[in-house]
């Protein structure tokens, strides 16, 4: 079974640095997605940012990247320029493809100070 | 807005009874998902639709239940409720060809 791990329960950037929030995952799989949603404190899961196995670019979604390392099976997601409204809970998920079920971390919250 | 709908936001019930949880999906998404949000527990997938067809089941009790109707909009049956049923309850819905699951605004349930 494919599972997903996110290691840090908590962290904090300051208004307009950058942050890196790390996801580690284990599939034996090589084709799948990975995603990035967001979770801010009205509850409504929002997507940030998805990744495709097969592209070895990495995705970006303007002030949002990841750094997907196939390999390793890490999928770290960046935040640069980081905002008040940034501040949520972030999850990574995982996707086998074939429109199948997301799997997700434990999430991490991260607080933007000002 | 992701263009899913559940009705209701907020749902507080007592031990032992029923519920319904409606998910309208978007526009023209086939599939449809419902996954459990709890403290203890995380988001956990609970079951999984495709046009009016049960396609994966996941950690789903079985005083749990869903069905996806012809007009594709969904609904979770939870009966014989527990203080630990409570938790939010998200419904989800994708496209063939896009493979993104967007996610309505949940339903919180407190069984008390």
């Amino acid at each position: 079974a494919q599972t997903v791990t996110q290691s840090q329960p908590e962290m904090s950037v300051q208004e307009a640095e950058t942050v890196t929030l790390s996801c580690t995952y284990d599939t034996s799989e090589s084709d799948y997605y990975l995603f990035w949603y967001k979770q801010p404190p009205s509850r409504q899961m929002i997507l940030v940012i998805r990744q495709e196995a097969y592209k070895q670019q990495n995705a970006t979604e303007n002030r949002f990247s990841v750094n997907f390392q196939k390999a390793a099976k890490s999928f770290s997601l960046k935040i640069s320029d980081s905002q008040l409204g940034d501040a949520a809970m972030y999850f990574c998920a995982y996707d086998s493809g074939a429109n199948s079920k997301l799997t997700f971390g434990k999430g991490i919250t991260l607080s933007v100070r000002p | 807005d992701s263009g899913v709908t559940q009705t209701p936001k907020h749902l507080i019930t007592a031990t032992g009874q029923r519920v319904t949880l409606r998910c309208s999906p978007r526009s023209g998404d086939l599939s449809v998902y419902w996954y459990q949000q709890s403290l203890d527990q995380g988001l956990q997938f609970l079951i999984q639709y495709y046009n009016g067809e049960e396609r994966a089941k996941g950690n789903i009790l079985e005083r749990f239940s869903a069905q996806q109707f012809p007009d594709l909009h969904s609904e979770l049956n939870l009966s014989s409720l527990e203080l630990g049923d409570s938790a939010l309850y998200f419904c989800a819905s994708s496209s063939r060809s896009e493979n993104i699951q967007y996610f309505g605004a949940g339903t919180r349930l407190s069984v008390l």
